[in-house]
């Protein structure tokens, strides 16, 4: 079945790294997400990786999947204070995008 | 190029009444995907269209039903409201909905039930 889960909370210091972790449960994931939501905004799409990859980097961000333990996560380098948000990675099965979104973690960064 | 817009953006309906919700997506953009978005249930998926057929389905009962329009636009509909239907119902649109496709999702439509 389909679920995803992650830690709700994260605190770092500014110019630390972040790390954040997610864990799915179906192995036929085709695709894997990172969004990014600010208060009062949308989600919007940071990245996303492709099942038969285990990593990719784009820029500050750098995105790890681990197919075999089902564990994805995103670092962002130098964090920022206007990386403050709530992170959601999602996965989509077969290609199309019915996405199933994690619980999302709020990553506070403090200057 | 325009966002996706989403109307109204704020609702506030009684139970047992009806409501429905508009997406415009972005041009050229074929597919759109409803989600509902609740602090206990977090974000999940309602449907997706593409060229105006429901495409993919969610877990949500009968009372959820949704449609799109030869333009793109989507129309989602809610009968009989719960007060559980409380939630923020975003919209996103893709140009083809396939899995590499980007999603852009709307502000949402915040509908409060009481």
């Amino acid at each position: 079945g389909e679920d995803v889960e992650q830690s709700l909370f994260l605190s770092v210091r500014e110019g630390d790294s972040s790390v954040i972790n997610c864990t799915y449960t179906d192995s036929s994931s085709t695709y894997l997400y990172w969004y990014k939501q600010e208060p009062g905004a949308g989600l919007q799409l940071l990245t996303y990786i492709f099942s038969n990859m285990d990593m990719k980097q784009d820029q500050r961000l750098t995105v790890l999947l681990n197919k075999k333990d089902k564990h994805l996560s995103l670092r962002i380098a130098d964090t920022q204070t206007g990386d403050s948000a709530i992170y959601f990675c999602a996965e989509s099965i077969g290609g199309y995008q019915k996405v199933t979104f994690g619980t999302g973690t709020k990553l506070q960064v403090i200057p | 190029k325009a966002g996706v817009t989403q109307t109204p953006r704020y609702l506030i309906k009684t139970r047992g009444q009806q409501v429905t919700l508009s997406c415009s997506p972005i041009s050229g953009h074929r597919s759109v995907s409803w989600y509902q978005q609740t602090p206990g249930q977090g974000l999940q998926f309602l449907f997706e269209y593409f060229s105006e057929t429901q495409r993919n389905k969610g877990n949500f009962p009968g009372r959820f039903s949704g449609r799109q329009f030869s333009n793109s636009r989507s129309e989602m509909n809610v009968s009989t409201l719960e007060l559980g239907d409380s939630a923020l119902y975003l919209c996103a649109s893709s140009f083809m909905g396939q899995g590499a496709d980007e999603q852009y999702f709307g502000p949402g439509t915040r509908l409060t039930v009481t």
